[in-house]
């Protein structure tokens, strides 16, 4: 399976600000996905990235706010911007080697907007 | 559009007991099924799939999973529990048939394993 790093593990951020949250995989891989886990809550996907292409986004969430870059196979950012105490959260990464296998998952981003 | 309930938010177990974690799904095609552990301050852990096959799949730490398909249904389950086990477990599914990437996860449910 594949090994991702992401980084960075936590931040305190002042509202109004934004914060750019690196992943990088140790193999090639088609399409990335990023999560938010808000506390206590289940994991909601933001958007799907692939290579070469827009991210596309699930219904709540908007390029504006969560821009995503994808420069090549094996690395994405995720930008939270304009930051409220609301987008305080976990920012998992995740990647799929393949049609039906399991995902694998960067350690998160904790997230707090104060 | 896929779906995945977990009515469960907490299960209390005693320690050597057997352990069901409950899980229902809506998918318009063939479901690929999962599920996920989360410990305290770590990261997600890939515990087990189905895809097609056998009903009944084996994961990690000794747990498995059954597939039902007429009730729509992948409980999760363990023969003996250990403390150790106390976590946060997520149900996930995707629709093979669209082959679509997309994992839709359930809301979690909560796993007490007393000494």
């Amino acid at each position: 399976s594949a090994v991702i790093s992401q980084k960075p593990s936590r931040d305190i951020c002042q509202r109004g600000t934004s914060l750019t949250i690196q992943c990088q995989v140790d193999s090639q891989v088609t399409m990335m996905f990023w999560y938010r886990q808000q506390p206590g809550q289940s994991l909601t996907l933001i958007a799907t990235a692939n290579q070469g292409s827009e991210a596309t986004y699930e219904s709540g969430f908007v390029i504006d706010k969560f821009p995503i870059s994808r420069p090549n196979l094996t690395f994405s950012t995720l930008t939270v911007s304009n930051m409220s105490p609301e987008d305080s959260s976990i920012y998992l990464c995740s990647v799929d080697k393949g049609q039906g296998y399991g995902y694998t998952f960067g350690s998160g981003t904790r997230l707090t907007v104060v | 559009a896929q779906s995945v309930a977990q009515p469960e938010d907490q299960v209390n177990v005693a320690e050597g007991n057997p352990l069901t974690v409950k899980c229902t799904y809506s998918v318009s095609g063939n479901p690929y099924l999962f599920w996920y552990v989360q410990y305290p301050n770590r990261g997600l852990q890939f515990l087990l799939k189905y895809i097609t096959g056998d009903n009944l799949v084996k994961g990690s730490y000794g747990f498995e999973a059954e597939f039902n398909k007429s009730q729509t249904s992948f409980h999760l389950k363990k023969p003996s529990a250990l403390v150790s086990d106390s976590a946060l477990y997520f149900c996930a599914v995707r629709d093979g048939h669209t082959g679509g990437f997309k994992t839709i996860f359930g809301a979690g449910t909560r796993l007490f394993v007393k000494a």
